[in-house]
C-alpha cells in the first residue's frame, strides 16, 4: 500500500527558509523509473507544480519559482525534501508530495504553510 | 510554460447528467495530459493519465480523450459524489502546468 505525508513547520516569517519533508511507503525511490513530485495550492486556488525528483537523482524545477527550490531525497529512510528560500507570503499554500509515475498517482493529505511576520 | 485552459469554469448539473469539460494546451502536448479529482477538503485523485487511461479503480462513467492541444473528461450518468473541481495536468513539459480547474455544482 502506498502512502505519503508531507511535513513541515506550519508557520514561518518572511525571509526565512522553508523545509518540508515527505515520508513515504510502499515504494522505493531507489526502484527504477520511481519519481516523488511537489505540487502546492493555495487556500481555494489552483495546483501548482514545484518540482520533481526521480530515482537516479534526476531532479526538475518550476523555473518560475527562480532558483529558490530544492529537492533532494533520503533513500534508505524513505524520504524526499523541498526547500524554499526567502518565503513570502505568496508562498502561503497546502504543500503536496506525489508519487510518479503516472504523475501523480499517488498523493500526501498536504501540509498547510502559512508565511506571516 | 504550456498554459492549460480548462473550459467552462464551473457547471451546474443534475444527477444523470452527462458531463463534458475540456483542456486546451498552448502548444502540442501528444497525449501526455492527466486528469484530477479535487473534492473539498481532500487531496487530488488521478482519474485519467496518458490522456485516455482509466486510473486503477476509478469508475467507468469517467472517460479521457483528445491529443495534441485538445482534451476532455466526460462524466457519464453523473453521481452526488462526483460533486468536485476538475484539473488536467500537461506533463510533456516542464514546467508541468495545470489548468485553473472546473468545478461541478448541483443545479
Amino acid at each position: 500500500q502506498v502512502t505519503l505525508k508531507e511535513s513541515g513547520p506550519g508557520i514561518l516569517q518572511p525571509s526565512q527558509t522553508l523545509s518540508l519533508t515527505c515520508t513515504f511507503s510502499g515504494f522505493s525511490l531507489s526502484t527504477y523509473g520511481m519519481g516523488v513530485g511537489w505540487i502546492r495550492q493555495p487556500s481555494g486556488k489552483g495546483l501548482e507544480w514545484l518540482a520533481n525528483i526521480w530515482w537516479d537523482d534526476d531532479k526538475y524545477y518550476n523555473p518560475s519559482l527562480k532558483n529558490r527550490l530544492t529537492i533532494s531525497k533520503d533513500t534508505s529512510n524513505n524520504q524526499a525534501f523541498l526547500k524554499i528560500t526567502n518565503v513570502d507570503t505568496a508562498d502561503t499554500a497546502t504543500y503536496y508530495c506525489a508519487r510518479i509515475p503516472p504523475p501523480f498517482a499517488y498523493w500526501g493529505q498536504g501540509t498547510l504553510v502559512t508565511v506571516s511576520s | 510554460n504550456t498554459v492549460m485552459t480548462q473550459s467552462p469554469t464551473s457547471m451546474f448539473i443534475s444527477v444523470g447528467d452527462r458531463v463534458t469539460m475540456n483542456c486546451k494546451a498552448s502548444q502540442n502536448v501528444g497525449t501526455n495530459v492527466d486528469w484530477y479529482q479535487q473534492k473539498t477538503g481532500q487531496s487530488p485523485k488521478l482519474l485519467i493519465y496518458g490522456a485516455s487511461n482509466r486510473y486503477t479503480g476509478v469508475p467507468d462513467r469517467f472517460t479521457g480523450s483528445g491529443s495534441g492541444t485538445d482534451f476532455t473528461l466526460t462524466i457519464s450518468n453523473m453521481q452526488a459524489e462526483d460533486l468536485a473541481v476538475y484539473y488536467c495536468l500537461q506533463y510533456n513539459y516542464n514546467p508541468h502546468t495545470f489548468g485553473a480547474g472546473t468545478k461541478l455544482e448541483l443545479k
